[in-house]
């Protein structure tokens, strides 16, 4: 595809169940990052995946949030047991390393409405 | 640890000039871009530095100064359209990660 894409745009859900975030990066990108946005503040770094290298998942708030990216490309983050402070816009980026800038590629997000 | 720090908000006129600043702490750089996000929208790159100085494109300069960890984003002849918040962010390439951190955000208001 031409950008970053996410599934869903929006995703309601009750207290103590599990989603699942998708992202779909540029074709040939290596990097991928997720991002977590809550309402007017900043962009907070969850996890970091960089070709087949072990993803820096230092950002990840608890070990309800784990992630995944298949086959260098596709990544899910999930969460279980979602809290209400779960809720915020989920971003995934998405760069090619070698570049000579670190522009990273955002896709449009998960808005994640946990009730 | 690593953090970056820039004002939460900033107000200026249409067709005035504004700059935001940015100032940063980590274990290792690699260089400081800026981003733009409008309302409901995903954040867009605006520029990068990794080099002393400035770059200019277009309406929008940035400027950096690594011995100070110090770096702006100018913004010339301010349209309405600029409205939106402006994130500055750190390839942090210490510890072998390669992450990239960003700043709280610059609200920018543009009265008519």
């Amino acid at each position: 595809g031409a950008g970053v894409s996410q599934s869903p745009s929006n995703k309601v859900t009750e207290k103590g169940k599990d989603v699942e975030l998708r992202c779909d990066p540029i074709s040939g990108h290596t990097a991928l990052y997720w991002y977590r946005q809550s309402l007017g503040q900043g962009l907070e770094f969850l996890i970091y995946f960089q070709g087949n290298s072990a993803p820096d998942k230092s950002g990840l708030p608890s070990d309800r949030f784990s992630a995944e990216r298949t086959g260098g490309s596709v990544s899910t983050l999930t969460i279980q047991r979602t809290q209400q402070e779960d809720s915020a816009v989920y971003l995934c980026a998405s760069r090619h390393l070698g570049q000579d800038t670190d522009t990273q590629y955002f896709g449009p997000g998960t808005r994640l409405t946990v009730l | 640890g690593q953090s970056l720090e820039q004002p939460s908000e900033v107000t200026a006129v249409e067709g005035a000039i504004v700059q935001i600043n940015c100032t940063y702490q980590t274990s290792g750089f690699y260089g400081l871009s800026w981003y733009q996000q409008h309302d409901g929208g995903a954040p867009t790159f605006l520029s990068y530095n990794a080099l002393d100085g400035l770059e200019e494109t277009g309406r929008f300069s940035s400027f950096l100064s690594r011995s100070d960890s110090y770096g702006y984003l100018l913004l010339q002849e301010l349209q309405m359209k600029d409205s939106a918040s402006y994130f500055c962010a750190v390839r942090d390439n210490g510890n072998r990660d390669d992450k990239i951190i960003f700043g709280k955000g610059t609200r920018l208001h543009i009265l008519p």
